[in-house]
């Protein structure tokens, strides 16, 4: 009920394509949905966020689809960069537990140049 | 505004000792959660403090412990430390509880031998 489903588990873009991460959830209680980037050697960092109430939200290059009824949602990165080499993680978490967040696997993304 | 501060960054401890991490939050933020970073199980709740009370606690033994000072700075504790117990820790720090964005640091490297 607690899992959150995270794929691919890598993936390699050449620069300027678009990387596309995925992710189903069980639990339809969850009512927040996270996004972070982590490099190595560093602490994840939030990246950008979305409820369920919105399906879609965009902040620059970074975009979450959420699909409420397939209980799926995923993160588009466009223009994909070096610098956009990193492990990226999904997370959910209900808001009235705080800062509980129930995190997927990772995605190991590689930009090319 | 300084980051999120953990100390120590590396610490090699034996199996049945204990050990003591200590997380300085972002100055403002009340609230402070532990979580467990291994290649195996992925990023793992470990317990949240609001305002020095424990709100919430994941799944892990008694072994693993925690507590937050008036000032919000926390600490986390593990006893009788099992070569499992090898991770990263990792705290975060957020002004609130739900979809505040969660700050992480850059984590105390635990080794077991």
């Amino acid at each position: 009920q607690q899992q959150v489903k995270q794929s691919p588990q890598s993936l390699i873009v050449q620069k300027g394509g678009i990387s596309i991460i995925n992710c189903a959830y069980e639990n339809t209680a969850f009512d927040y949905f996270p996004w972070y980037q982590q490099f190595p050697g560093k602490g994840p960092a939030l990246l950008i966020a979305i409820r369920p109430d919105v399906s879609e939200k965009k902040e620059g290059r970074f975009t979450i689809s959420f699909n409420k009824s397939a209980k799926q949602f995923s993160l588009h990165i466009m223009d994909s960069q070096p610098g956009d080499s990193a492990t990226y993680f999904c997370a959910a978490s209900r808001m009235e537990y705080g800062n509980k967040l129930v995190f997927g696997a990772g995605t190991i993304l590689r930009v090319k140049s | 505004k300084a980051g999120v501060t953990q100390t120590p960054r590396y610490l090699i401890k034996t199996r049945g000792q204990q050990v003591t991490l200590s997380c300085s939050p972002i100055s403002g933020h009340r609230s402070v959660s532990w979580y467990q970073q291994t290649p195996g199980q992925g990023l793992q709740f470990l317990f949240e403090y609001f305002s020095e009370t424990q709100r919430n606690k994941g799944n892990f033994p008694g072994r693993f412990s925690g507590r937050q000072f008036s000032n919000s700075r926390s600490e986390m504790n593990v006893s009788t430390l099992e070569l499992g117990d090898s991770a990263l820790y990792l705290c975060a720090s957020s002004l609130a509880r739900g979809d505040s964005p969660l700050h992480f640091g850059n984590g105390t490297r635990l080794t077991v031998t």
